[in-house]
């Protein structure tokens, strides 16, 4: 099994321009997450799929933001136009939902340097 | 979302056991408890998750409180790769876990 795949692990852009980030979750998954990562604020969870559906995008912080999972074995998250602020690793993680004692798995991350 | 409570930073000794505290005073009947690691420049990794026993992987062991308010991660002989910031989060079940600021474990040679 290779994991939760995501791409590109760096990616360094100029204000105003548009990223997209790209998640493979684990096959047979069917809950996904989206993750950001600063030093100021942490892992901060900003969306979750379940069945290729949006349950809770509450922590999306604007909406310069979007995500989307076409379907199940792939998902993307947006930005644009990008800020300096945008700056993090993002992470994405699946896992197969039930009871509440699920793992979550996550990816290595995407390094976003927005300058 | 039910919080936790960690140290931030904790130091041990190399192939000592490291027990890693967390309270969690205000779990529900139903929320799980669960930790994760975050070793440097990688994304969390699972350790072990409990509900109301004992419960031991070959990772670690977790020691779950009687009342269910505080939970002990047992790292039985600590190596230099175990360290990393470790998390104990609870989960009401919808999966959406909220990481805090985790405790960072440093492990002396």
């Amino acid at each position: 099994d290779a994991g939760v795949i995501q791409s590109p692990r760096h990616e360094v852009t100029e204000m105003g321009q548009e990223v997209t980030l790209r998640c493979k979750p684990i096959s047979g998954h069917n809950s996904l997450f989206w993750y950001r990562q600063t030093m100021m604020r942490g892992l901060e969870l900003l969306i979750y799929f379940n069945n290729n559906v949006p349950i809770d995008d509450s922590g999306m912080p604007e909406d310069r933001f979007s995500a989307k999972m076409p379907n199940a074995s792939f998902s993307t998250l947006k930005i644009q136009p990008s800020e300096p602020r945008d700056s993090a690793v993002y992470f994405c993680a699946s896992s197969i939902t039930g009871t509440g004692n699920e793992k979550l798995f996550f990816g290595s991350g995407t390094q976003l340097s927005v300058l | 979302d039910a919080k936790t409570t960690q140290p931030n930073s904790m130091e041990s000794n190399e192939e000592e056991p490291v027990h890693l505290p967390c309270n969690h005073s205000t779990i529900s009947g139903t929320d799980y408890i669960h930790w994760y690691r975050q070793l440097p420049s990688q994304g969390p990794e699972y350790v072990i998750h409990g509900l109301t026993s004992n419960v031991n992987n070959r990772m670690a062991s977790l020691a779950i409180a009687e009342d269910r308010k505080s939970s002990t991660l047992i790292l039985h002989r600590a190596t230099l790769r175990d360290a990393a910031v470790y998390y104990c989060i609870l989960s009401d079940g919808n999966n959406r876990l909220a990481f805090g600021k985790g405790n960072q474990v440093v492990v002396i040679p």
